[in-house]
Order: C-alpha cells, then structure tokens, then sequence
C-alpha cells in the first residue's frame, strides 16, 4: 500500500514552453503533498508544500509563478514549471503523507519515481 | 531552524562487513522523527528506517539500525552484512513539526565484492 506515482518520467524540452509533472496517490488519499528538485550529485531541497483544495506553501527562495502547483484533488497534485530555462533542469519528485495507517503518526513521505527535467 | 548534516560525502566498505553513515541534526522542537532514505542510481527513494524522538529503544529493520543518541543529537544507520545492492545514496532527513521533511547533503556507499 501507499504507492505515489509520477509522471512523466523524464522530459525534454525547449526553452520558453511550459511542463507539467502530476503526482498521484494510488491507493490512498493525500491531503498534504511535498514536491522536492534535486540537482544532480546534490540533495532533496524541498520547494512546496500543496494542500489539497487551498494554495501551496512555497518555501523561501522558490518563486511561486514560475513553479505552479495545482491540488485539485485528494490524489493529484501538478507541478509545472512555466516558460521554463536551461537553470530548470533538474530531478523533480514528490511525496505524500498516508493518513489513515499507523505511519501518519511518524510522518513518513511515501516518494513517486521522480522526474527528470531536461530544458534545452 | 532545523538542520541535518551528513559529514561523510563517499563511503567504502567491503562485502560482507557493516559499516555506520554518521547523521547529526539540530533542532528547537521537543517533538520530531529521524528517517533514513536510500536512493539508487533510478532516483527513487527507498524508506529505510525511521526513530522517534520519545522513543527509548534504538529502531532496527532487518539489517539496518539506527544508533540514536538523542544528548549529542546523533542519529547514525548502521548496516549490517553490506551487500553488493546497498550500493547507493544515503540521506537522513528529519521531520519537523509542520511534518516537512528536511534531507542532509547524502552519503555515497560503495560495497565492494
């Protein structure tokens, strides 16, 4: 149980044009969802925290109108990433908190597979 | 603000034998957890091991256990009988009280056969 999944997997794209990145709960419903970046041979920096039904809490240094975070639903968020830069390229990857099991007490974050974005 | 450092970018150890990836953290709150992440070279990341800040006993999962030591704010993974697989990404994370997950920079293991 607690399966997240992400899509894509990896995109190219060209510089200027926009993408989107969704992240599902299979098999659970999450209020709360995480989306990280990683660049390469670094950490997870977190960039979002999407709540379900309300705006995302953006942490410092992440500029909200470029990255776009939609939680439409209690198993999907959407990150895109507008009119996006060579400097976008990166490893994007969610997670979700599970609910209603004993791991809510912990906090753990059940992560998609992540997803690689390449801008040229 | 909550911090974790991860002071070891690049470990080695042989087949076979256990090795210990060091974790400190610093935090204000009363009330958090440690958790252990693996991630291969695919990117995923793999839930390892997760201790509490209440708990008394140190956690252990299969080969993995956590040495915590909560006075010196330490929280490092020992595994045991390394196997070629364990070869990845390592990272510590701490969870705060809004329940973000905060990572350290990663530690590098190789296993050698």
């Amino acid at each position: 149980g607690a399966v997240v999944s992400q899509h894509p997997s990896w995109v190219i794209c060209k510089s200027g044009t926009s993408v989107k990145i969704e992240c599902r709960s299979l098999d659970f419903q999450a209020t709360t969802m995480f989306w990280y970046r990683q660049f390469p041979k670094q950490s997870l920096m977190l960039m979002a925290t999407s709540n379900e039904g309300s705006k995302a809490t953006y942490e410092q240094g992440v500029e909200k109108d470029k990255f776009l975070i939609n939680h439409a639903s209690l198993t999907l968020s959407t990150l895109t990433v507008t009119s996006a830069h060579p400097e976008d390229s990166s490893f994007y990857i969610c997670s979700a908190r599970e609910l209603t099991s004993g791991r809510a007490v912990t906090g753990e974050l059940f992560f998609g597979e992540g997803s690689r974005l390449t801008v040229l | 603000a909550q911090k974790i450092t991860q002071t070891q970018p690049g470990m080695f150890v042989q087949e076979k034998e256990a090795v210990t990836l060091d974790c400190t953290y610093d935090t204000s709150d009363q009330s958090y957890g440690l958790f252990w992440y693996k991630q291969p070279s695919s990117g995923e990341m793999i839930f390892l091991i997760y201790q509490g800040s209440y708990d008394e006993q140190n956690a252990t999962e299969g080969r993995y256990s956590l040495n915590f030591q909560k006075a010196r704010k330490s929280a490092n993974l020992v595994i045991s009988a390394s196997q070629l697989g364990d070869s990845a990404m390592y990272f510590c994370a701490m969870r705060d009280s809004s329940y973000k997950l905060i990572f350290g920079s990663g530690t590098r293991l190789l296993v050698r056969p």
